[in-house]
């Protein structure tokens, strides 16, 4: 199996512009999670899915980002509109889910915001 | 809040050294993770211990589990210089699995 994909690897937006991060969980996984890391404030969960629903999207810092999870294989992290601070590396991860509750990270998505 | 702390934040040794990192969470759980990520990439699970497990092993890894002092340690026995990454425990507990990642602890295994 390829693991968790993510993509783009690293993307330079300005600010106001949208973004769309792309994550492909490992097939059979049912649980995918979206975060965020800084050094200011380290690893933070932004959302959950379980079985393509969300779950818990408590961890959202505002409006401007939204995730979907269309089908088993696919899920969209979107910021519009994007500004500096939300610069950070995402990570995707997925989990078989039940009572497996260890994670597979993929290798993140680094996004700087100027 | 369940989230666990890594103690220390850093940790500088030579290859052959022991390295023993420590975690301390707050409220109970049902299970412990330890996770690695290397520079500029993303976590790699490596041990799981249960709130009823007190001692695990994994190759060079051994984990503890003190549940009446809410901590857990991590040994890296005979460290190389691949060891260096930083090293996460993550808690979950209560009527959640979701688990909740501690700040790290950064390690410097110098050859």
């Amino acid at each position: 199996d390829a693991g968790v994909i993510q993509s783009p690897r690293h993307e330079v937006t300005e600010m106001g512009q949208e973004v769309t991060l792309r994550c492909k969980p490992i097939s059979g996984h049912n649980s995918l999670f979206w975060y965020r890391q800084t050094m200011m404030r380290g690893l933070e969960l932004l959302i959950y899915f379980n079985n393509n629903v969300p779950i818990d999207d408590s961890g959202m810092p505002e409006d401007r980002f939204s995730a979907k999870m269309p089908n088993a294989s696919f899920s969209t992290l979107k910021i519009q509109p994007s500004e500096p601070r939300d610069s950070a590396v995402y990570f995707c991860a997925s989990s078989p889910g039940g009572l497996v509750i260890e994670q597979y990270f993929g290798p993140g998505t680094r996004l700087t915001v100027t | 809040s369940q989230q666990g702390e890594e103690d220390p934040q850093a940790l500088s040794i030579q290859e052959g050294e022991n390295a023993t990192m420590n975690c301390s969470y707050k409220t109970s759980i049902n299970n412990l993770q330890w996770y690695r990520q290397n520079s500029g990439r993303g976590l790699v699970h490596l041990i799981l211990i249960r709130s009823n497990e007190r001692e695990k092993h994994s190759g060079r890894l051994r984990v503890t589990l003190d549940t009446s002092k809410k901590s857990s340690s991590l040994l890296i026995t005979a460290s190389r210089a691949a060891d260096t990454a930083s090293y996460f425990c993550a808690t979950d507990g209560g009527g959640s699995y979701i688990p909740t990642f501690g700040r790290g602890t950064s390690l410097i295994v110098h050859p």
